[in-house]
């Protein structure tokens, strides 16, 4: 129940289109959804969160998709860049503690020139 | 946001020896979490940690073997102790600033 799926494992697309990450969860109280972006050699670098009361936030070329009842959430990655390619993971926590996140198995994002 | 800085950003070391990783915050926070990321793999959590109280560890993790400080507001440190092959792993400190949740560079650890 504390586990995150996230799908696909690995993404090729082409620079200018759309990559689009899919996350899952089971646990009803969670209600802090960050994506993260990780570059080789770095840490996780925080790049859009949501929180359930809104189903969709958008922050430039990135969007987060939520959806409560199905309990799952997406990250669209609009106009890919090259520079875009990256691992990206999906994670979620629960309001008593944003801190202790579950992660989930992470997507390697190859945009294409 | 929140910088945090890590140290050592990566080191390599022999079997049965103990690593302490240092872990500092540009602003005070209440807990700082500890969080290891296997080669090729996602993110665990270790263990938080609050300042003046003993760090909670998560499921399969001890404190024999991974001891934590936190003596302020702005520093923790996590020790990897007698360290085996299998320890090798990025070593990542994170702390919650605005709700949002923040990551160190981390610590690559390689364990020969």
């Amino acid at each position: 129940q504390q586990q995150v799926k996230q799908s696909p494992q690995s993404l090729i697309v082409q620079k200018g289109g759309i990559s689009i990450i899919n996350c899952a969860y089971e646990n009803t109280a969670f209600d802090y959804f960050p994506w993260y972006q990780q570059f080789p050699g770095k840490g996780p670098a925080l790049l859009i969160a949501i929180r359930p009361d809104v189903s969709e936030k958008k922050e430039g070329r990135f969007t987060i998709s939520f959806n409560k009842s199905a309990k799952q959430f997406s990250l669209h990655i609009m106009d890919s860049q090259p520079g875009d390619s990256a691992t990206y993971f999906c994670a979620a926590s629960g309001i008593s503690n944003t801190g202790k996140l579950i992660f989930g198995q992470g997507t390697t994002l190859q945009v294409k020139p | 946001s929140a910088v945090i800085s890590q140290k050592p950003s990566r080191d390599i070391c022999q079997r049965g020896t103990s690593l302490t990783i240092q872990c500092q915050v540009d602003s005070q926070v209440t807990m700082m979490f500890w969080y290891r990321q296997q080669p090729g793999q996602s993110l665990t959590l270790i263990a938080t940690a609050n300042q003046g109280s003993e760090a909670t560890y998560e499921s399969g993790f001890v404190i024999d073997k991974f001891p934590i400080s936190r003596p302020n507001l702005t520093f923790s440190t996590l020790t990897v102790s007698n360290m085996s092959p299998e320890d090798s792993s990025i070593y990542l400190c994170s702390v919650v600033t605005n709700t949002e949740a923040f990551f160190g560079q981390g610590t690559r650890l390689t364990v020969v």
